[in-house]
């Protein structure tokens, strides 16, 4: 079975400061991994995933996510925030012998003060 | 952003009553799931379909059902409604499952009284 853990529940910090969320997994096969983020009152958007290769992703809005298969990690990182990243950010997991079930970590809320 | 609508976007209903919430996709692709979120629980897999007719349990089916009569609709509906299942429900899409990311509509905030 699979399962996806969020370390953190809540995140703050200040704008132009540094950011990892931190996102660790347990599966017996070979896996997808992905990074979702949800503003308020929207649905889920694709920020980044790891399928296969280079194990550090870039993603959208200057985000990144590093796997690391010794870890089962899949932290994501942002050197520097700004306000408009306060959103919740989920990670997600599918492996490769689960067909059709993607496995969401309970989320972490990034809050980004002034 | 994927062609993805779900109706309604927001309803107010009392127990007992059958809710239907309909997802719309204009992206073709053959998978579509439905999720519940809730506070603590992250998304939770309802039903999912990989293709007309073909339906399947997710990790919380209990007191929901599901019907996909043409590629683009995916419906799911709550027989008798219960408060428990005050939620917001995600649709998603994929285009083919093996590797592919889902993408969600803006979904449907459901509140049961």
């Amino acid at each position: 079975a699979q399962s996806v853990t969020q370390l953190d529940s809540q995140v703050p910090v200040f704008e132009e400061a540094p950011v990892e969320l931190r996102c660790n997994y347990s599966s017996s096969v070979s896996v997808y991994l992905f990074w979702y983020v949800q503003y308020p009152n929207q649905g889920l958007q694709l920020l980044l995933k790891y399928l296969s290769g280079s194990t550090l992703v870039k993603g959208i809005n200057g985000f990144e996510a590093e796997f690391n298969k010794s870890q089962t990690s899949f932290h994501l990182r942002k050197p520097s925030v700004h306000i408009s990243d306060t959103a919740e950010y989920f990670c997600a997991v599918k492996s490769g012998g689960s067909n059709y079930k993607l496995t969401f970590g309970k989320g972490t809320l990034l809050t980004v003060n002034p | 952003d994927a062609g993805i609508t779900q109706s309604p976007r927001h309803k107010v209903t009392e127990t007992g009553t059958p809710v239907t919430l309909r997802c719309h996709q204009t992206e073709n692709h053959r998978y579509m799931y439905w999720y519940r979120q809730d506070p603590g629980h992250g998304l939770r897999l309802i039903h999912y379909s990989y293709g007309v007719k073909d339906t399947d349990k997710g990790e919380v089916s209990d007191g929901y059902s599901v019907s996909r009569s043409k590629t683009e609709d995916f419906l799911l509906t709550l027989e008798s409604a219960t408060s428990s299942q005050t939620s917001v429900y995600f649709c998603a899409i994929s285009e083919a499952d093996f590797n592919q990311p889902q993408h969600f509509g803006d979904g449907t905030r459901l509140s049961i009284l």
